[in-house]
């Protein structure tokens, strides 16, 4: 079955450190994975997907298929990036999108 | 444009009573999809609706029904309410089926079933 994870509920960095949030998954194909952000009191919307392979906000995501991992991550963390984020796959274009349990990164000024 | 806009915001039901739940696309999207947000997790498929015809459809069960109409807003039903169904359900359109086109959120309806 596919399921997605993200191991951290809550992390918290400093303001010009680097940012990690980690995004793990299991399907045996090749799935499309997008990483979805919701600032507080905004909408839920998509941040970037790893077919555009391009930088969204300062941030980048690589798929690593032998580790099956899309980890999420900018270099210099602004306050503004204080949000929920939810990692997710889908097993084709067409199938239905498959979220995980969301991440909420605080950034410490 | 006002974006994806859900009604009500908020509704609070008894359990075993039914509720109706609408969500009006962005101009010129087809795609309506809804999803169930319980606290503390991601958000949970339940339906697309792509041109009117049900494209998918999640793991739940057959109290869980929805419709398209022809101006592609939509309607999610829930028969028989369970305490269980408490949730923040979200709704999101595109313009085309595919998850190449962005899906874009609505700010949800809050149901407190009690």
């Amino acid at each position: 079955a596919q399921r997605v994870t993200q191991p951290e509920k809550l992390l918290s960095v400093f303001k010009g450190a680097p940012v990690e949030l980690k995004c793990n998954y299991s399907y045996s194909g090749s799935p499309e994975l997008f990483w979805y952000v919701q600032y507080s009191r905004q909408r839920l919307q998509l941040l970037l997907r790893h077919i555009s392979r391009e930088s969204i906000k300062g941030f980048t995501a690589d798929l690593n298929k032998g580790e099956t991992s899309f980890h999420l991550k900018k270099p210099f963390a602004q306050e503004e990036d204080s949000a929920m984020y939810y990692c997710a796959l889908s097993a084709t274009s067409y199938d239905k999108v498959i979220f995980g349990p969301g991440t909420s990164l605080s950034v410490i000024p | 444009d006002a974006g994806v806009t859900q009604s009500p915001t908020h509704l609070i039901k008894t359990r075993g009573q039914h509720v109706t739940l609408r969500c009006s696309p962005i101009s010129g999207h087809k795609s309506v999809s809804w999803y169930q947000q319980v606290l503390g997790q991601g958000p949970q498929f339940i339906f697309q609706y792509y041109e009117k015809e049900e494209r998918g459809r999640g793991n739940f069960p057959d109290r869980f029904s929805a419709r398209q109409f022809p101006n592609y807003s939509s309607e999610l039903n829930v028969n028989a309410l369970l305490l269980g169904d408490s949730a923040l359900y979200l709704c999101a359109s595109s313009w085309g089926q595919s998850n190449s086109y962005e899906q874009y959120f609505g700010p949800g309806t809050r149901l407190t079933v009690t």
